[in-house]
């Protein structure tokens, strides 16, 4: 099984820009997709980045996703950041072994 | 509009089962896996379970593997975990999710992700 490591926290004042990391443990993070879900204080996860860096309809343009082969990590950047960006932030990905395997969640502070 | 709207959690003693439900609408129910997602108090998102489309094909996460049983009616548009043999460790929020997969050139699906997610239904398990 492989896992996806992310940091616990992040914070960062409003209008700058801030990257989360998430890095695969083992097998390389370019095979598979790797998501990113967004879930505010006592709400449901949403989906901001699917596809390693595609933004569904709604999520504003700030929101980035990217993939690092030599670090074998995929990153979330959000850009002038909101103070309603403060939320945790999930990378998932998968393999033909684990179908969904998720990261421990970053808490974004904005402040 | 997608809505997954999920009932039948509470508080259910160790060793007991409990049967969760979530009813969609506003998409072609048939047409879509479905997950089931747990979060305990305080901790982060743990995949629990998947379902075919057309029920053809089950995975599970090892915690529960041999004690949870993901099933649906697509003629009701509803999804179903039945959790038996209960622990401490299953109390948490449980979200079911729609299926966004991912298929290989034959059509074959080789991975998985959520595209939309119910509000919850919290499950304690404590005597």
């Amino acid at each position: 099984n492989f896992m996806l490591t992310q940091p616990h926290s992040v914070s960062e004042s409003p209008g700058k820009t801030v990257t989360i990391s998430c890095t695969r443990s083992s097998g390389s993070i370019a095979s598979n997709y790797v998501q990113w879900y967004q879930q505010r204080p006592g709400s449901a996860p949403t989906t901001v980045i699917y596809e390693d860096n595609q933004r569904p309809s709604g999520v504003p343009d700030r929101f980035s996703g990217s993939i690092d082969s030599s670090s074998n990590s995929a990153s979330l950047t959000i850009s002038g950041l909101k103070t309603e960006d403060e939320a945790d932030y999930y990378c998932q990905s998968y393999d033909s072994s684990n179908p969904v395997v998720f990261g421990g969640g970053t808490k974004l502070t904005v402040l | 509009q997608v809505q997954l709207v999920e009932s039948g959690g509470g508080v259910v003693q160790p060793g007991r089962s409990l049967r969760l439900s979530c009813a969609a609408s506003g998409f072609t129910f048939s047409s879509y896996g479905m997950h089931w997602v747990r979060q305990a108090p305080g901790k982060g998102l743990e995949w629990v379970a998947v379902i075919w489309y057309d029920g053809s094909n089950k995975f599970y996460a090892d915690s529960v593997k041999g004690r949870f049983t993901i099933s649906r009616v697509n003629s009701k548009n509803t999804l179903y975990v039945q959790m038996n043999s209960l622990r401490a460790e299953d109390t948490a929020v449980y979200y079911c999710a729609r299926d966004r997969g991912f298929y290989d050139t034959s059509g074959f699906q080789v991975g998985y992700s959520h595209d939309y997610w119910g509000q919850g239904t919290l499950v304690t398990v404590s005597s």
